[in-house]
C-alpha cells in the first residue's frame, strides 16, 4: 500500500523567509496530493492540492511542486507570516480516491516575527 | 451554522464506559469520514461513509462502533476502550467519496478530544 514520508517535523523560519516542506511516497498510481493546514484547536484544513498531470501549481504565497519520476512533492511557503505557524500535512491518494488518502505525519512550522 | 460540527470536543471516559461522539456537517455532502489523531503519527483513516453506506473499514478494533443515520449525521460509539484509543477523533467530509478521478475537498470539524483513564 502507499507510504508517505514527510520532512521535516519540525521547521523554524523567521518572518518574511521561505519555508519548504517535503514529501515522498511509495505507490506510483497515486495521482492525487493535498496539503492541509492544522492550526492549534482545529482541524486539518485545505490549502493546496495537485493532480499528477501538472508540475507545478501556484496559490499566491504558495506553491506545490510535484515530481512523479522521483515520487516526491513539495510545499513552498514564500514571505512567510507569522500566522503560517500550524502544522501541515502532505497526503497521497492512490487512485484518486480522496477517502483512501494516506497522510505523512506533520511538520511543525513556526514563523519567529 | 456551517461547516462540520463535532460533540463533545473533550470526552475523558473509564475503559468500562460507553460513550459516543457525534458528527454534523451543514455542507450538503455526501460522504462523511472519522480519522484518529495521535501524537507523532500521521492521520490514521478509520471509516468511511458514502451515501449512508459504509465503504470503507480500515480495520478498526471493534470497541469502535460508527453508525451514518443519514448523510447529515455521523456517530462513533465508544465501548470497552483501552488508554492507548486516547486521541483526538476527527469527522470530515466530503461531496463524495470520490472515484477514478477523485474530487474536491476534506472538510475537517475541530474534532474531540478523547481520554480514557
Amino acid at each position: 500500500g502507499e507510504n508517505v514520508e514527510q520532512h521535516p517535523s519540525t521547521l523554524s523560519v523567521q518572518e518574511g523567509d521561505s519555508a519548504v516542506i517535503k514529501c515522498t511516497y511509495s505507490d506510483s498510481a497515486s495521482n492525487y496530493f493535498p496539503w492541509y493546514k492544522q492550526e492549534l484547536g482545529k482541524g486539518p484544513q485545505l490549502i493546496i492540492d495537485i493532480r499528477s498531470n501538472v508540475g507545478e501549481k501556484k496559490d499566491q504565497r504558495i506553491a506545490v511542486t510535484l515530481n512523479k519520476t522521483a515520487k516526491h512533492f513539495s510545499l513552498h511557503i514564500t514571505e512567510t507570516q507569522p500566522e503560517d505557524s500550524a502544522v501541515y500535512f502532505c497526503a497521497a491518494s492512490p487512485g484518486g480516491s480522496q477517502g483512501n488518502l494516506i497522510f505523512g505525519k506533520g511538520t511543525k512550522l513556526s514563523v519567529k516575527p | 451554522e456551517t461547516g462540520v460540527t463535532q460533540t463533545p470536543r473533550h470526552l475523558v471516559m473509564g475503559m468500562t464506559n460507553k460513550k459516543s461522539l457525534k458528527c454534523e456537517q451543514h455542507l450538503g455532502h455526501n460522504a462523511m469520514y472519522w480519522y484518529k489523531q495521535s501524537a507523532k503519527k500521521p492521520l490514521e483513516l478509520m471509516f468511511v461513509y458514502n451515501f449512508k453506506e459504509q465503504t470503507e473499514n480500515n480495520s478498526v478494533p471493534s470497541r469502535f462502533s460508527p453508525e451514518c443515520p443519514n448523510s447529515s449525521h455521523l456517530f462513533l460509539h465508544l465501548h470497552t476502550l483501552q488508554p492507548e484509543d486516547s486521541a483526538l477523533y476527527l469527522c470530515a467530509s466530503s461531496q463524495d467519496a470520490g472515484g477514478a478521478e477523485g474530487s474536491g475537498e476534506l472538510f475537517f470539524g475541530e474534532g474531540s478530544r478523547l481520554t480514557v483513564l
